[in-house]
């Protein structure tokens, strides 16, 4: 099986920089993914992870370290915007890579 | 861009009545997928299905079954609602189990 867990709720300031961080226990995957998701609505993709280290993309990053069972989200320059969810996910080697399974996610407030 | 469409934003639905939620992409995607979301239990998968005619049970599939006839649509089916079964459901789907999933808007459920 595979559990995925994440902080229930982070706050952070405009301006700043969050870390929002994801460690699950799975028998092994091709690779990790990263959604956002604005209250009432679909979650959208921000990142995938299939090799260890830093993936950059504009003020988000992604951190993915296989041997040690941990992800992380890095925000910086937070924007009132940022106010959402994410969620990490991953498809699991004995499922053919096919299933996509998230983990329960984390609520990120931006506060002025 | 990809698009997923399901077929009520809202739907409001007795004990005991025998409920469709179809979903619709339109980018010729091997797999789609069906979830609900409710409050600090996050994204659960219910049923995914890999190809047309093909399903596998997610981690809670009690209470419902899919149906995949066509590659574009996949219907979750509630046998007999039940008020436990009130919640969001997303339905998504992707190309692959290594590519991005796109999400449909969700239909809110709500069972009386």
């Amino acid at each position: 099986g595979q559990n995925i867990d994440q902080p229930t709720e982070m706050t952070a300031t405009e301006g700043a920089i969050v870390q929002i961080n994801c460690t699950y226990q799975t028998s092994g995957f091709n690779g990790l993914f990263w959604y956002q998701q604005h209250a009432g609505e679909a979650p959208t993709f921000l990142s995938y992870n299939v090799l260890d280290g830093l993936e950059e993309k504009g003020r988000f990053s992604s951190f993915l370290s296989r041997s040690k069972g941990y992800s992380y989200l890095l925000l910086k320059e937070l924007q009132m915007k940022d106010s959402a969810s994410y969620l990490c996910a991953v498809s699991p080697m004995n499922t053919g890579f096919q299933k996509l399974v998230f983990g329960t996610g984390t609520r990120l407030l931006v506060s002025p | 861009d990809v698009k997923v469409t399901q077929s009520s934003r809202y739907l409001v639905k007795r004990t005991g009545e025998k409920v469709f939620l179809e979903c619709v992409q339109d980018m010729d995607h091997e797999n789609m997928f069906w979830y609900r979301q409710d409050p600090g239990l996050g994204l659960r998968l219910i049923y995914f299905s890999y190809d047309v005619k093909m399903k596998e049970k997610g981690d809670i599939p009690e209470g419902y079954s899919v149906s995949r006839e066509k590659k574009e649509r996949f219907s979750l089916i509630l046998e007999s609602a039940s008020t436990n079964q009130t919640s969001m459901y997303l339905c998504a789907s992707s190309l692959t189990g290594v590519t991005e999933a796109f999400f449909g808007q969700g239909t809110r459920l709500t069972v009386v």
